[in-house]
């Protein structure tokens, strides 16, 4: 079975400093992967997503990237954070298409 | 962006009552999902709707794809705790992208 991973789980960096989240699937090969934000536990907001190592979009401008350097890896990555990066950032993977996307436990970034 | 509304946006029932909600979209989506989210976790999978008038049933809980394809609902039968939890639709019509809605939190008292 497929299963995504998510970490951390919790993070707490200071306004300024880098960031690397990082997301990974086993038990599927290929897959489309998406990083969403979600503010006060409400409305996903679509970040990026990649159909493939190296294939990126990016749907709002923003402080944030994100790479995916290898075919079941992708990885959500800043500079210098703002206070209004703070957040609850998910990670989700299908086959693409109409298939469901299936979400991890997402990371709690806290920015002082 | 396509805007999808939920409603209602909260719901306070009591243990054993029904639940009904519904998701409304500006455009068609040819796919409907719905989710259950509890606090600190991500998004599961509760039920997948493929075509208009489907039908579908996941144990106590119902969703089904509107004639009009503009719209989704969500039914839970016999609410119990466990139920609570902010619900989530989200619909596709072409590309890899779906569009989720604002959620109805759910609480359910004992």
């Amino acid at each position: 079975s497929q299963t995504i991973h998510q970490w951390p789980a919790t993070l707490v960096q200071p306004v300024g400093s880098p960031l690397s989240l990082e997301c990974t699937v086993e038990g599927t090969s290929n897959p489309n992967l998406y990083w969403y934000r979600q503010a006060a536990g409400r409305g996903l907001q679509l970040l990026f997503y990649s159909v493939g190592i190296g294939q990126i979009s990016s749907e709002v401008p923003q402080n944030l990237s994100a790479s995916r350097p290898q075919d079941r890896q992708f990885i959500l990555s800043s500079k210098k954070l703002l206070l209004s990066d703070s957040g609850f950032y998910l990670c989700a993977w299908n086959r693409g298409g109409n298939q469901p996307q299936h979400f991890g436990d997402g990371t709690r970034l806290s920015i002082l | 962006g396509q805007q999808l509304n939920q409603s209602p946006q909260s719901m306070f029932i009591q243990e054993g009552e029904d639940v009904s909600m519904n998701c409304t979209s500006s455009s068609i989506f040819n796919t409907w999902l719905w989710y259950k989210q509890e606090p600190g976790e991500g998004p599961v999978l509760l039920i997948a709707l493929y075509k208009a008038g489907e039908l579908t049933s996941n144990g106590r809980l119902t969703a089904q794809f509107g004639i009009t394809r503009k719209d989704s609902f969500l039914n839970i039968s016999a609410s119990i705790p466990s139920d609570v939890g902010i619900y989530f639709c989200a619909g596709r019509h072409t590309g890899n992208q779906f569009y989720f809605g604002t959620g109805t939190s759910l609480t359910v008292i004992p």
